[in-house]
């Protein structure tokens, strides 16, 4: 079993709708969770972070963690096209050493 | 300096050849990690450095492998007697703190085995 699971996509969305991105994780000894966005043919680049339970919100951006049942979601509010992306979950787990561990991505499109 | 740099960005390479790949990491982080992307694929974990060691290198597919970094800095990823499934986007990313945050990428070194 993959320590962190995505929903490849493709995903698509309306300009100004809510996207919504999930990511199941394995370990529970996970205790750091990231978002990165990677562009087409660009490096990962973090856009949130959140290690407790319940809602982290910066802008248009919401992380949503919830330890127990080993998900984390990431809501992107009034949608631009200009975030269309691969969006990775990364998952720290400290127990073991200091891995981070990517999901495979999801793909996300927004449509004008 | 003032992001990851990694070198060389493009490198085309014959099979059974053998190749470096360096990264420079952010001045002062101490953390310094080695993924690969294949076409279409997430980020395979290689090999991570704590300073000079590297306490987890699992991820390494084969003894063809090693990873090496000196001075707490610089990083080299060395491939021998390449084939062509390791043909994909090598990333580095360093980190300031151990068990926190954020890994910042440089742009890769996208490595062709012919």
């Amino acid at each position: 079993q993959k320590e962190v699971e995505q929903n490849s996509g493709p995903l698509s969305v309306p300009e100004g709708a809510i996207a919504s991105l999930n990511c199941t994780y394995s370990d529970r000894g996970s205790q750091s969770f990231f978002w990165y966005r990677q562009y087409s043919g660009k490096s990962p680049e973090l856009i949130m972070f959140i290690y407790s339970n319940g809602d982290k919100e910066d802008g248009r951006f919401t992380a949503q963690l919830n330890k127990a049942s080993q998900y984390v979601s990431l809501l992107i509010r009034d949608s631009q096209p200009s975030d269309s992306a691969t969006y990775l979950c990364a998952v720290n787990i400290h127990l073991t050493g200091n891995q981070f561990y990517f999901g495979t991505g999801t793909s996300l499109t927004v449509i004008p | 300096g003032a992001g990851v740099s990694q070198s060389p960005s493009n490198k085309v390479t014959e099979k059974g050849k053998d190749v470096e790949l360096r990264c420079d990491p952010i001045s002062g982080h101490t953390a310094l990690y080695w993924y690969r992307q294949s076409l279409g694929q997430g980020l395979e974990f290689l090999i991570y450095f704590q300073g000079n060691s590297a306490p987890d290198k699992s991820g390494l597919p084969s003894d063809r492998f090693s990873a090496e970094r000196t001075g707490g800095s610089v990083s080299t990823l060395t491939i021998q007697r390449t084939q062509q499934e390791d043909s994909a986007v090598y990333l580095c990313a360093s980190s300031q703190r151990v068990n926190t945050g954020e890994l910042f990428f440089g742009e890769g070194s996208r490595l062709t085995v012919l």
